[in-house]
């Protein structure tokens, strides 16, 4: 079964600062993965997501990701955070077969950014 | 562009009330879904339409109804909710349900049940 771990609940961060965002997937067969902020009272954005191809991504925001299949991880990096990236990071991968329509999302990490 | 849209964006009911929380998107997309969010907890997946059809109901109790009048809106319709049914009610679209497809989110419709 598809799962997503997210490691760190909350994360705080000086602004100027660099960032890493951790998840780990479980999934049998490629993953389709995807990351996404929720900013607070707001819905969630797609930042990034990968299907195939190359490993590291670009994304919205300054933000990129690198897909590591030997380590089942898919973290989430931004060279300098700004204070607007304070928000909820949910990481997620996309079901297949079976559960073809759903995404399973990790537990989400809380970001602050110190000014 | 990739939006979707929701109304109302805040809701309260009483719980002997009926009211419908609406979805629409221009994107074309087939596939349009309505998730569920408590307060910092991910979104839980509730029904799925596919091409107008449900195609996914995640044994979600009968006071709550979707209906997706046509491939463009979406509705959830409420009656004799819980107060903890309170939360952000998330709908979202893609173009299928096919693998990899992306799904868009709404802004949400937070809903207060007292």
């Amino acid at each position: 079964a598809q799962s997503v771990t997210q490691p760190d609940i909350h994360i705080t961060v000086s602004e100027g600062a660099s960032l890493e965002l951790r998840c780990n997937y479980s999934y049998g067969a490629t993953p389709y993965l995807f990351w996404y902020v929720q900013s607070p009272g707001q819905g969630l954005q797609l930042l990034l997501k990968y299907f195939s191809g190359d490993t590291l991504v670009q994304g919205i925001k300054g933000f990129e990701a690198e897909f590591k299949r030997s380590q089942s991880s898919f973290n989430l990096r931004k060279p300098s955070v700004h204070w607007s990236d304070a928000a909820e990071y949910f990481c997620a991968v996309g079901g297949r077969g079976s559960t073809l329509g759903r995404l399973y999302f990790g537990r989400g990490t809380q970001l602050t950014v110190w000014p | 562009d990739t939006e979707v849209t929701q109304t109302p964006k805040h809701l309260v009911m009483g719980m002997t009330n009926k009211k419908s929380l609406k979805c629409e998107q221009h994107m074309g997309h087939r596939a349009m879904y309505w998730y569920k969010q408590k307060a910092k907890k991910p979104p839980e997946l509730m029904f799925v339409y596919s091409y107008e059809k449900l195609s996914i109901n995640e044994s979600v109790p009968s006071r709550f109804s979707p209906e997706c009048p046509n491939s463009s809106l979406l509705n959830l319709h409420l009656h004799a909710l819980q107060p903890e049914d309170s939360a952000l009610y998330l709908c979202a679209s893609s173009q299928g349900t096919v693998s990899g497809n992306t799904i868009y989110f709404g802004e949400g419709s937070w809903l207060t049940v007292v």
